[in-house]
């Protein structure tokens, strides 16, 4: 059972280049987060989804987009990164709206 | 608006007790979670307390909670190498329709020495 799965686990980016992080969860999981870690810094929440086809906005949604075109799937993607996105991504599933959250293991960006 | 706040670094003896502690500000939240980060790891949920309880115990761990005073702790027993991660409190769910939206703490980094 290999719950949430991130990849690619690593990149380096350029200003301006555009990427997508692929979230994969075999859990069932009708919700699904992605969320960035800084240093200092709580989690905070990218964008989310509560179910196959549905988006929404979280705390800090600029400069990124989502996708949830299958259930077990939640792909976030960068159109034009900047160094500001240099982060540690999250992605997360639970089960339904008050369920424990499971995470990736993280993906680490650096945009130069 | 909601925040969490907790100190970032705490250095115990291995046997000791480690206590960390976390203080938020909206007391509308349901439940308060602790959730554990090992290196190279994603987050882990350790413990969680309902709001209106005051304790809850689970083999090494005690969680305090401190409604009045907005304080929620979380004690380790006998706290070992393995307990080494980062620490982080939350609070919520929140969100329209409870879409379980948790907020962070920036988390206690735990370091266990011989």
């Amino acid at each position: 059972n290999a719950g949430v799965t991130q990849t690619p686990k690593f990149r380096v980016l350029k200003t301006g280049q555009s990427m997508t992080l692929l979230c994969a969860q075999d859990m069932n999981h009708e919700y699904m987060y992605w969320y960035r870690q800084d240093p200092g810094m709580g989690l905070r929440l990218i964008h989310y989804s509560v179910g196959e086809g549905t988006t929404a906005k979280g705390e800090v949604p600029d400069g990124y987009n989502v996708s949830r075109l299958k259930k077990q799937n939640f792909l976030l993607g960068l159109e034009s990164a900047a160094p500001s996105q240099t982060s540690v991504y999250f992605c997360a599933s639970s089960l339904d709206s008050h369920g424990e959250l499971f995470f990736g293991e993280g993906s680490r960006l650096t945009v130069l | 608006g909601e925040d969490v706040e907790q100190s970032l670094f705490l250095s115990v003896r291995e046997g000791d007790s480690s206590v960390i502690n976390c203080t938020y500000t909206d007391s509308s939240s349901t439940y308060l979670y602790w959730y554990k980060q090992e290196p190279g790891a994603g987050l882990q949920l350790l413990t969680y307390i309902f709001s209106n309880m005051d304790m809850k115990q689970d083999q090494r761990l005690t969680v305090l909670l401190n409604k009045k005073d907005k304080h929620l702790s979380l004690r380790i027993a006998d706290t070992q190498t393995g307990d080494s991660a980062i620490y982080f409190c939350a609070e919520g769910p929140y969100g329209i329709g409870g879409h379980n939206k948790l907020i962070f703490g920036a988390g206690t980094r735990l370091a266990v020495h011989p």
